[in-house]
């Protein structure tokens, strides 16, 4: 059975300040994707990790993957309120076409002034 | 910019009732998908649907639940009795390519409420 897990699941930082969130997954899939949610909204696509070493960028946050060891990162920079969030990692659960998504429990994000 | 639509945004019934859950995906994407989550937790594959036929399915998608394209735009879930247990939202999600490019993109949610 595909586990994807995240930590930390609640974390509570500062503007300004630097953090990393941690997906691990227990498949050898090479497809890793970040989602953002609101609360009471629906789940918007922030990032498409499609190899191993893929680094992607977006504004105050970049994703990286390493498919060796399984692990995807999401790294916040210079964090503003904005970004309070909760954000999802997700990996395809069978590698072919229309493959459903596994997902971690989120890690609520919460930055304060 | 294209966008995936849920009809209704919140209902409420019985157990044991039939509900109809109704999508409309983005129109050129092939693959369509349903999700739940339960308030406060993770989110939990359903099913996948793909040239007119399921693709694959959770061992959630059991025999109450169902999924049909009735047209060319409409994707629906239909749950025959609901149960307490099936109160949660319930995402709707197209893609377009599949394959090794996999981007889902998720509509707004209908909240399943059962009484």
């Amino acid at each position: 059975e595909l586990k994807v897990e995240q930590n930390p699941l609640f974390l509570s930082m500062q503007e300004g300040k630097n953090y990393t969130i941690y997906c691990n997954y227990s498949t050898t899939s090479d497809r890793l994707y970040w989602y953002r949610q609101d609360p009471g909204k629906s789940l918007e696509s922030l990032f498409v990790l499609l190899s191993n070493g893929a680094v992607k960028q977006e504004g105050r946050l970049m994703a990286s993957l390493d498919t060796k060891a399984r692990l995807s990162t999401l790294h916040i920079t210079a964090a503003v309120h904005d970004l309070s969030a909760t954000y999802f990692c997700a990996v395809d659960r069978a590698g072919g076409g229309a493959d459903g998504l596994t997902f971690g429990k989120g890690t609520h994000l919460i930055i304060q002034p | 910019e294209p966008e995936v639509t849920q009809t209704p945004s919140h209902q409420v019934t019985q157990m044991g009732q039939e509900v109809i859950l109704r999508c409309v995906p983005i129109s050129n994407h092939l693959y369509f998908y349903w999700y739940r989550q339960i308030l406060g937790q993770k989110v939990e594959f359903l099913v996948s649907f793909y040239n007119n036929e399921i693709s694959e399915k959770s061992e959630i998608f059991d025999d109450q639940f169902s999924v049909e394209r009735p047209d060319g735009s409409n994707f629906t879930l239909k749950i025959r009795s609901t149960k307490l247990e099936d109160s949660a939202m319930y995402f709707c999600a197209s893609s377009g390519l599949g394959g090794r490019y996999n981007e889902q993109f998720f509509g707004p949610g209908t909240r399943l409420t059962v009484l």
